[in-house]
């Protein structure tokens, strides 16, 4: 079955620390992004990529980096400089010219700073 | 800086009766509009979609487009205990395939 798959699903980083969020796409999407949801808000855009080997910034790229080596996967870095880290991580993905077709999401990283 | 805003609610109906969710846009040349639902600590699922004005039936489900008031709602039918979740109402223009989400409103349907 196509889909996106998201790993870890919790994620536990301590001060100081980077990780990386992993997100893989069989459904042959173009576009793939990352959102941040904090409790009881909608969600913030941090990074996209329409094809391979390009990305722009969203509305909250500071403290993260991004990575589009291979059209099926988009994994998320999250390093020391993202002083409020913890949070839902959701990866999406389209068609490239998506806004005709929603997004498909993965299930989701939770992460905490410990 | 393009806005989607809901009422984040929560909206509370009896079990069986209509729910309406409403979202405004501030983006004029927004093309299209999407409705997600989500449950607690899930990620967002895709419920309804519409590009036009006017109204789209799915099941239980009516979207409503009105492009000249910049405002889409999501009309649920005979409301169940399991629509109880956050409804996202997404707007989307251009071509970067981008997506501008609300904060969401929450439907609790009480039996």
């Amino acid at each position: 079955d196509g889909g996106i798959t998201q790993s870890p699903k919790y994620l536990f980083r301590k001060e100081g620390q980077n990780v990386t969020l992993s997100c893989e796409q069989n459904l042959n999407h173009d576009a793939m992004y990352w959102y941040r949801q904090d409790p009881g808000q909608g969600l913030r855009l941090i990074y996209y990529s329409q094809i391979v080997n390009d990305f722009q910034k969203g509305d909250i790229a500071e403290g993260y980096s991004v990575s589009r080596e291979k059209k099926e996967s988009f994994p998320l870095t999250v390093t020391s400089a993202q002083k409020n880290p913890t949070a839902f991580y959701l990866c999406a993905s389209t068609f490239r010219e998506g806004t005709n077709y929603g997004y498909t999401f993965g299930s989701g990283t939770r992460l905490t700073v410990v | 800086q393009k806005e989607v805003e809901q009422n984040s609610g929560p909206l509370s109906v009896p079990e069986g009766a209509i729910a309406s969710l409403n979202c405004t846009y501030s983006d004029r040349g927004s093309q299209s509009f999407f409705w997600y639902r989500q449950y607690s600590g899930k990620s967002p699922e895709l419920i309804m979609s519409i590009y036009s004005n006017g109204d789209k039936e799915d099941g239980r489900f009516t979207a409503q487009l009105n492009k000249a008031s910049q405002y889409v709602s999501l009309l649920i039918r005979d409301s169940q205990p399991s629509d109880s979740a956050t409804y996202l109402c997404a707007v989307g223009s251009g071509n970067t395939g981008k997506l501008i989400f609300g904060q969401g409103t929450t439907l609790q349907v009480k039996p």
